[in-house]
């Protein structure tokens, strides 16, 4: 079985601040892991994917997350926020087919 | 290339009522998956289509129930609608049949009364 969890269901950051979302997993089998993100009244955004190549992912919109097994964790940063960076974080997983699995949220607040 | 659509974005029903959702995915993309999303549960897998077949089905009650079409197009229906069934309800699709990106189309906000 897979599931995430999302520590955190509110963060707050200043302009300029590092960015910093958990995301920690569970999977029986070697996971996909996923980032997006989503803006009031839209639907998901790809952030970045992890798909067993490297363990540093880069993706859009100056996001990276970095792969560890042996903390099961999947954890998105940025190092200088960005107002508009300000939505609803989302982690997901998936092991076969396309039954993804979502963490709860993380709604980012950048404040000025 | 269009992205994911929806129709309707937004669906004011009543209880007892049903209603079908129409997703049409990115032009190539043979995998379409449904997810519900509320305030309280988050985002909830309901089932995913691929080919025409559904290979993967979510914890939903029968009353929720969908169908893929050859051109890939999917529709979703709820029958007797509930209260509790008010919600966003996306749709996803996919090139591959295995764990990959899926693209979001913006939703249908419906709302039971």
């Amino acid at each position: 079985a897979q599931s995430v969890t999302q520590l955190g269901s509110h963060v707050s950051v200043s302009e300029g601040a590092l960015v910093l979302l958990r995301c920690n997993y569970s999977s029986s089998v070697p996971p996909y892991l996923f980032w997006y993100v989503q803006y009031p009244n839209q639907g998901l955004q790809l952030l970045l994917k992890y798909t067993s190549a490297a363990t540093l992912v880069k993706g859009i919109n100056g996001f990276e997350a970095e792969f560890k097994k042996s903390e099961t964790s999947f954890h998105l940063t940025k190092p200088s926020a960005h107002m508009s960076d300000a939505a609803e974080y989302f982690c997901a997983v998936s092991a076969t087919g396309n039954q993804f699995y979502f963490g709860t949220g993380t709604s980012l607040t950048v404040i000025p | 290339k269009a992205g994911v659509t929806q129709t309707p974005r937004y669906l004011i029903k009543t209880r007892g009522q049903q209603v079908t959702l129409s997703c049409s995915p990115i032009s190539g993309h043979r995998s379409v998956s449904w997810y519900q999303q509320t305030p309280g549960q988050g985002l909830q897998f309901l089932f995913e289509y691929f080919s025409e077949t559904q290979r993967n089905k979510g914890n939903f009650p029968g009353r929720f129930s969908g169908r893929q079409f050859s051109n890939s197009r999917s529709e979703m229906n709820v029958s007797t609608l509930e209260l509790g069934d008010s919600a966003l309800y996306l749709c996803a699709s996919s090139f591959w049949d295995s764990p990959s990106e899926q693209y979001f189309g913006p939703g249908t906000r419906l709302t039971v009364t």
